[in-house]
Order: structure tokens, then sequence, then C-alpha cells
């Protein structure tokens, strides 16, 4: 089955870029997507890209994706203080809606 | 719109007990499920559903049972609690399947633990 593999934390210092990196095994997903979870919260939709797209661009964010090494990132310009989450990406190899998802990668973002 | 409603957010049973998360959404959304969330892991599927009376399994179903007798509400089960089912439970909803691309709602979740 599909597998979502991500690097658990990042720490940047506020005003940087962020540059979360994920990869994964099958790629007959049609969309892939980054989700945003905060403390104690449910997980919200951050951006998602199109499997023929290479690239996407949504204010700060910008989403990569290299279909022949199945590798998919996210960065965050002038990453600030309420960046600070967890980060997961996902596929959905099994139809639009059965979400397989990385393990997250926490972002702590530092004065 | 209340969106995604889960309850209880937190909840602590013995081994063996019997208990039922509930989530709720308003958004007239055809398909729900249930996922969990484990320190480390990504979220992993339990059970979905595409409409009221159809259910399906999927990556980890053991242990849990789901019946969806309207739209609004997907009730999940656990029959018999373990330990090994500590975990936080996310329910989601979102526009049906087949269509194009479909952002799934996720709930604030419910946090449980067994003894």
């Amino acid at each position: 089955g599909e597998d979502v593999e991500q690097s658990l934390f990042l720490s940047v210092r506020e005003g940087d870029s962020s540059v979360i990196n994920c990869t994964y095994t099958d790629s007959s997903s049609t969309y892939l997507y980054w989700y945003k979870q905060e403390p104690g919260a449910g997980l919200q939709l951050l951006t998602y890209i199109f499997s023929n797209m290479d690239m996407k661009q949504d204010q700060r964010l910008t989403v990569l994706l290299n279909k022949k090494d199945k590798h998919l990132s996210l960065r965050i310009a002038d990453t600030q203080t309420g960046d600070s989450a967890i980060y997961f990406c996902a596929g959905a190899p099994g139809g639009y809606n059965k979400l397989i998802f990385g393990a997250g990668t926490r972002l702590a973002v530092h004065p | 719109n209340a969106g995604v409603t889960q309850t209880p957010k937190f909840q602590v049973l013995k081994t063996g007990q019997s208990m039922t998360l509930q989530c709720a959404q308003d958004m007239n959304h055809e398909y729900m499920s249930w996922y969990r969330q484990d320190p480390g892991m990504g979220l992993r599927l339990i059970h979905y559903s595409v409409g009221a009376g159809i259910t399906d399994q999927g990556e980890v179903p053991n242990g849990y049972n789901v019946s969806r007798s309207t739209t609004e509400d997907f009730p999940l089960r656990l029959l018999s609690a373990a330990p090994s089912q500590t975990s936080v439970y996310f329910c989601a909803s979102s526009l049906t399947t087949g269509a194009s691309y479909n952002e799934q709602f996720f709930g604030p979740g419910t946090r449980l633990t067994v003894l």
C-alpha cells in the first residue's frame, strides 16, 4: 500500500522560509494535499496540488511536486509564529477521499 | 454552520468497556470518515461512509463498528475497549467521491484513553 514519509521536526527563525518535505510511494493519487494541525485542534486543509502540475503558488505557500522522484514539498515564505503547527502531507491513491497521511512535521518558529 | 462536531472531547475507559464516539456534520456532505491519530504516525482511516446506509472498512477497522442511518451522523462504536485503542479520533466529512478534488473537513477530535 501507499507509504508517505516526512521528517518529524523543523525549526526556523521568524521571517525565514520554511521547507517541509514529503516522499510517497504510490503515484496514482490524483491530488496531493497539505494539512495543518494547530495544538489541540483538528486538521485544516492548507493547500493541494493536482498530480499533473509541477508547482502551485498560493500567497506565502509554494507547493512543488517532483513526480519522477515522488517528492512533494511545501515552502512557507516569511514564516511567522502563527505558522507553528504540525504539517501533514497526504495522498489519496484509493480514491479522492480516502487519505493516506504522513506522520507529520512539527514546525517550530522562534524569534 | 457548526461544521463537523464531535463528542465527547475527552474520555477515559477501562479495558472491556464499550462506548460510542459521536460525529455530526451540518454541511449535507455525503462522505464521512473516522481516523485515529497516534504519536509519531499519521492519521489512519478506520471506517468510512459514502452515504446514508453505506459503510466500508478503512485501513484499521478491527475493534470498531460504524453505522450511517442519516446523512448528518456517523457514530463510531468501540465494542470492547483495549489499551491499543488509546488514541485521538477524528471525524471528517466531504462532498461525494467520484468528483474532482473535494476538501475534507475535520472535527476537533476525541482524546480516548483506555486503562
